[in-house]
């Protein structure tokens, strides 16, 4: 496609269920980052996926978090028995990933848990 | 920690003037990006300047990067009111090239 699409837009849960939120990056693309911004606040770093290497899982808060690309494209961010603290907009990006390329953001995953 | 912090945190200028945001950072780069962000959501990037320039311009903006005293300012100038929006910036940690971004600064351009 001609951006990184993400979906759903809006997702509203309830407190304890399960959730996976979509990232579909730019054709060719290597690297994938998911970022969380809550209310106000900057950019949280989540994780990264460049081409087959092993992602950097650094940023994850929890163990309730977790992602995974499949066939170095389409990415999903999980997040089980989500919580009130996890509402937060799920911010994903893309660059052509040979390093100091800029990342395109898509519109973001509004995640409002209740 | 946050790599990168914006300051102000909020700036509130008139159609017209140009509005300066600053961003200074803790360890060495290897460059540093400066986003827009509307309405909360997806961010636009705007420029990059590489550890070993100094200064670069894109139409309005202008950016300067200082690596001896780990900062970097955008100006905007002739501001609009279409400029409304968060400005970060996002510096990576030297041998990591994962951007890193800061808490933004807010700015309003009233019309």
């Amino acid at each position: 496609g001609a951006g990184v699409s993400q979906s759903p837009s809006n997702k509203v849960t309830e407190k304890g269920k399960d959730v996976e939120l979509r990232c579909d990056p730019i054709s060719g693309h290597t690297a994938l980052y998911w970022y969380r911004q809550s209310l106000g606040q900057g950019l949280e770093f989540l994780i990264y996926f460049q081409g087959n290497s092993a992602p950097d899982k650094s940023g994850l808060p929890s163990d309730r978090f977790s992602a995974e690309r499949t066939g170095g494209s389409v990415s999903t961010l999980t997040i089980q028995r989500t919580q009130q603290e996890d509402s937060a907009v799920y911010l994903c990006a893309s660059s052509r990933g040979t390093g100091r390329e800029v990342a395109f953001f898509g519109q973001g995953t509004r995640l409002t848990v209740v | 920690s946050q790599q990168g912090e914006e300051d102000p945190q909020a700036l509130s200028i008139q159609e017209g003037e140009n509005a300066t945001m600053n961003c200074s950072y803790k360890t060495s780069i290897n460059n540093l990006q400066w986003y827009r962000q509307n309405s909360g959501r997806g961010l636009v990037h705007l420029i990059l300047i590489r550890s070993n320039e100094r200064e670069k311009h894109s139409g309005r903006l202008r950016v300067t990067l200082d690596t001896s005293k780990k900062s970097s300012s955008l100006l905007i100038t002739a501001s609009r009111a279409a400029d409304t929006a968060s400005y970060f910036c996002a510096t990576d940690k030297g041998g990591s090239y994962i951007p890193t971004f800061g808490r933004g600064t807010s700015l309003i351009v009233h019309p």
